[in-house]
């Protein structure tokens, strides 16, 4: 039940844009996203909630269709500063109080000036 | 805030000894997540607990894997006797309550079982 990511990694130029997937087999009532750099802990990006809701942090935005169970993770203009690996992490609908949270098999970007 | 703080950061053991990983997470958080991630298997969630209390241990491995929570400041994560596969990054996380509250990583604890 681990959502699946993809791509599993990519190599980009800093400017160009990116997109990560996360797709999941079971209902889901959230979804996270984190980074994380060679060495350090994981770090929190963003939460989407169930509705179709997207969100904006700096340049990195994400989607959540909960009727595909889906959510994509976009970054524009990309910087230096944003390579690293990139998890989502979900939540299901029942019990979402105590829903653990699952981590996907993430995706390592890596920036290249 | 000192954010969640694992000690030690790196452990070396020889097989067959126990090893003791310890979490103090964020005050006032009840949530308190122990993941295992290696680069077969990713974030692996082991245990976490709510209040103090274990919710969900499905996912330690094995009976040589336990962990407690004796008050809201401070956890272990026991393994009696270890072993070579065990060898990995060891993380504590806490949140807030509710299904919509981010994850505060400690530092990691770096095992490695020879």
């Amino acid at each position: 039940q681990q959502p699946v990511q993809s791509p599993q990694a990519v190599i980009l130029r800093e400017g160009e844009d990116a997109v990560i997937n996360c797709s999941s087999s079971k209902a889901l009532y959230s979804v996270h996203w984190y980074r994380q750099k060679h060495g350090e802990a994981p770090v929190f990006l963003m939460i989407l909630l169930k509705g179709g809701e997207q969100k904006g942090h700096d340049k990195i935005s994400a989607s959540f269709n909960e009727k595909k169970q889906q959510s994509s993770l976009y970054l524009t203009a990309s910087q230096l500063s944003y390579s690293g690996t990139y998890f989502c992490g979900t939540r299901g609908v029942t019990n979402f109080g105590n829903e653990k949270l699952t981590f996907g098999t993430g995706t390592r970007l890596t920036i290249i000036p | 805030d000192a954010g969640v703080i694992q000690s030690p950061r790196h452990e070396v053991t020889e097989m067959g000894q126990e090893v003791t990983l310890r979490c103090k997470p964020i005050s006032g958080h009840d949530y308190l997540f122990w993941y295992r991630q290696t680069m077969m298997r990713g974030l692996e969630l082991l245990i976490y607990f709510n209040n103090n209390v274990p919710i969900d241990d499905s996912g330690m491995p094995e009976d040589r894997f336990s962990a407690k929570m004796p008050n809201a400041s401070f956890s272990t994560l026991k393994i009696q006797p270890s072993e070579p596969r065990d060898s990995a990054v060891y993380f504590c996380a806490s949140s807030w309550t509710g299904g919509n509250s981010p994850l505060h990583f400690g530092n990691g604890t770096r095992l490695t079982v020879t």
